[in-house]
């Protein structure tokens, strides 16, 4: 079954509102990661937070890490219409040499 | 450009049949991801390499198989192939074994007739 579970599903705001989804896992971690897709292509890697850290920062993104609720959440600041994409949670698990993703979050940023 | 290169990028085959498709990781990375991702879904892992050593292994099929070669590169082999199994299948690298960042390639996009 998958680790990680993004909420919510899809998500479709107005240029230059926030985005915030919401990532949840069931094990331990060493550290969580979010990646984007547009749409059939590859997966990118936006930004890691490691298991000890509680909020992280990278350009208009922000992170937080919860890890008594096993929780985590994406921020995207003021979004723009480029980033309408599918965003992943994968948790990398203590003691494994996995990366488990969730089921994403489809974005839509409407112009 | 993540560096990572997998081919062919989209292949069309007929139920009962067997392909390969090959991965070659970023210079310098040790490990190899694979990953299937049907229609809107979301990522299952297969299976995990680290230096020419499988090290995690996930939901793989037992007609599903891959290796990775002394030169880094890797080849995932599905056979006996159904139409479930049309999907696109990606593969990452990373440098480290245990944490870090992943890399993936544009993946092969496979279809089953």
């Amino acid at each position: 079954s998958q680790q990680g579970e993004e909420d919510p599903q899809a998500l479709s705001i107005q240029e230059g509102e926030n985005a915030t989804m919401n990532c949840s896992y069931k094990t331990s971690i060493n550290n969580l990661q979010w990646y984007r897709q547009n749409s059939g292509r590859g997966l990118v890697h936006l930004i890691l937070i490691r298991s000890n850290e509680r909020e992280k920062h990278s350009g208009r993104l922000r992170v937080t890490l919860d890890t008594s609720k096993k929780s985590s959440s994406l921020l995207i600041t003021a979004s723009r219409a480029a980033d309408t994409a599918s965003y992943f949670c994968a948790t990398g698990g203590s003691g494994t040499y996995k990366y488990i993703f969730g089921t994403g979050t489809r974005l839509k940023v409407l112009a | 450009d993540s560096g990572v290169t997998q081919t062919p990028k989209h292949l069309i085959t007929a139920t009962g049949q067997r392909v390969t498709l090959r991965c070659s990781p970023r210079s310098g990375d040790l490990s190899v991801y694979w990953y299937q991702q049907s229609l809107d879904q979301g990522l299952q892992f297969l299976i995990q390499y680290y230096n020419g050593e499988e090290r995690a292994k996930g939901n793989i099929l037992e007609r599903f198989s891959a290796q990775q070669f002394p030169d880094l590169h890797s080849e995932l082999n599905l056979s006996s192939l159904e139409l479930g199994d049309s999907a696109l299948y990606f593969c990452a690298s990373s440098v480290s074994r245990v944490t870090g960042e992943l890399f993936f390639g544009e993946g092969s996009r496979l279809t089953v007739l």
